[in-house]
């Protein structure tokens, strides 16, 4: 079985500045995938990023950049120049690869409030 | 593109009523997932559809709940009856298992009130 913790309930950020959410978990598995989820007030579920983990190169989406260190089993989300669009809850997911594992496993959500 | 739809937006219903939800997925995913979000305990899993085929339901709660696929393009979540506790955000996301990274696209949720 796989766990995500994102370890930081709430965070908060000044318009314009850099923000990193955490995200750590645990799998058997050498081949996964790392996704980081936003949720507006909206409830919508939108992919920011994603992260193969046989890639040693960190993937970036415009401002979203993650920071993959798999020996630490540690994916952290990294937004720059936030936005007031930015404020959200995020939710780190992790899936395997093996065959039927399509199940993603979520972490209980990270808070972002972007201050203007 | 459309994305994945589901209807309804929002239900509000009485205990011991039938609630069905509906979803419609990505055109072309032949992966379908039925999600609960509360705020005790996230987001979690229900069931999962390959090609129309039940492939894991261990996450329905009860009895209660059942879901569907009569075809590709159309999934249904039945809970009967319901109960104030099924009170949540659900989600239908769909995948296609040609893609890399089998990524999940999610549609907008239906809350879902039981009185």
């Amino acid at each position: 079985a796989q766990t995500v913790t994102q370890s930081q309930p709430e965070m908060s950020v000044q318009e314009a500045e850099t923000v990193t959410l955490s995200c750590t978990y645990d799998t058997s598995e050498n081949n996964y995938y790392l996704f980081w989820y936003k949720q507006p007030p909206s409830r919508q579920m939108i992919l920011v990023i994603r992260q193969e983990a046989y890639k040693q190169q960190n993937a970036t989406e415009n401002r979203f950049s993650v920071n993959f260190q798999k020996a630490a089993k540690s994916f952290s989300l990294k937004i720059s120049d936030s936005q007031l669009g930015d404020t959200a809850m995020y939710f780190c997911a992790l899936r395997t690869s093996g065959a039927g594992s399509y199940q993603l496993t979520f972490g209980k959500g990270t808070k972002l409030s972007v201050i203007p | 593109d459309a994305g994945v739809i589901q209807s309804p937006r929002h239900e509000v219903t009485e205990m011991g009523q039938e609630v069905t939800l509906r979803c419609k997925p990505i055109s072309g995913h032949d992966y379908l997932f039925w999600y609960r979000q509360t705020m005790m305990r996230g987001l979690e899993l229900l069931i999962y559809f390959n090609n129309n085929v039940p492939i894991d339901d261990s996450g329905m709660p009860e009895d209660r709940f059942s879901a569907k696929m009569p075809n590709a393009s159309f999934s249904t979540l039945k809970i009967q009856p319901s109960e104030p506790r099924d009170s949540a955000v659900y989600f239908c996301a769909s995948s296609s298992a040609g893609t890399s990274t089998d990524t999940q696209y999610f549609g907008p949720g239906t809350r879902l009130t039981v009185l």
